[in-house]
């Protein structure tokens, strides 16, 4: 299987501040990358898909970027509501795994 | 509006079973790969299985193959889950999701139903 390795495992940031996940896999790829947020107690929302499509009505704070076995996750300026857990998906092969999440909190 | 609805979960004894049901509506049900996902209390996600749109493709995470039975009914715009000789290591809430398209294995997770837990316990 894919391992997918997230940094970092929580990050404590203030209203306003770019901030950044990193998720690496164990091998190429290619695109196929997904990112999720989860709110505590709710399921999880697809918010970027296949490294750097921004799903439909996703604000554009939020956004993707890398290749290969190298990813980047962006809130460009955070807010509130972005208080979750983010977790990366690989789909290149079988199964899908996710990484093991980034619990994000305020400052 | 996309809607998915798991039901079926709770409380049973290890080496028990289940089925757990999802029930779909805001699209067309037939045209969509299915999945089902799973976490753990305090853990992180797992896939469990996926189905393609006319069940031509099934798929199974490991940990549960052999076990777990995946099925869909698209007459009926429903996604199934048999579970059978459930461990504690099966505790999770499980999520139905519908993946982004028809594709003949699972890529992204676009819609997700609220959960279901299962707790398997003596």
């Amino acid at each position: 299987d894919i391992q997918m390795t997230q940094s970092p495992s929580s990050l404590s940031a203030s209203v306003g501040d770019r901030v950044t996940i990193t998720c690496q896999a164990s091998q190429d790829i290619s695109n196929y990358l997904n990112w999720y947020q989860q709110k505590p107690g709710k399921a999880p929302k697809l918010l970027i898909y296949d490294a750097s499509n921004l799903e439909t009505g996703v604000p554009s704070r939020f956004s993707g970027s890398g290749s290969g076995t190298d990813f980047t996750f962006t809130i460009s300026s955070l807010q509130p509501e972005d208080i979750a857990t983010y977790y990366c998906q690989q789909y290149d092969n079988l199964p899908p795994t996710f990484g093991q999440g980034t619990k994000l909190e305020i400052k | 509006e996309v809607q998915l609805v798991e039901s079926g979960g709770g409380l049973v004894k290890p080496g028990g079973s289940l089925r757990l049901s999802c029930a779909a509506s805001g699209f067309t049900f037939s045209s969509y790969s299915m999945n089902w996902v799973r976490q753990a209390p305090g853990k992180g996600l797992e896939w469990v299985s996926s189905i393609s749109s006319s069940s031509s493709y099934i798929y199974y995470a490991d940990s549960v193959k052999g076990r777990f039975t995946i099925s869909r009914d698209n007459a009926k715009n429903s996604l199934y889950l048999q579970m059978n000789s459930l461990r504690a290591e099966d505790t999770a809430v499980y999520y139905c999701a519908r993946d982004g398209i028809a594709a003949r294995a699972p890529e992204y997770f676009q819609h997700w139903g609220q959960g279901t837990l299962v707790t398997v316990s003596s």
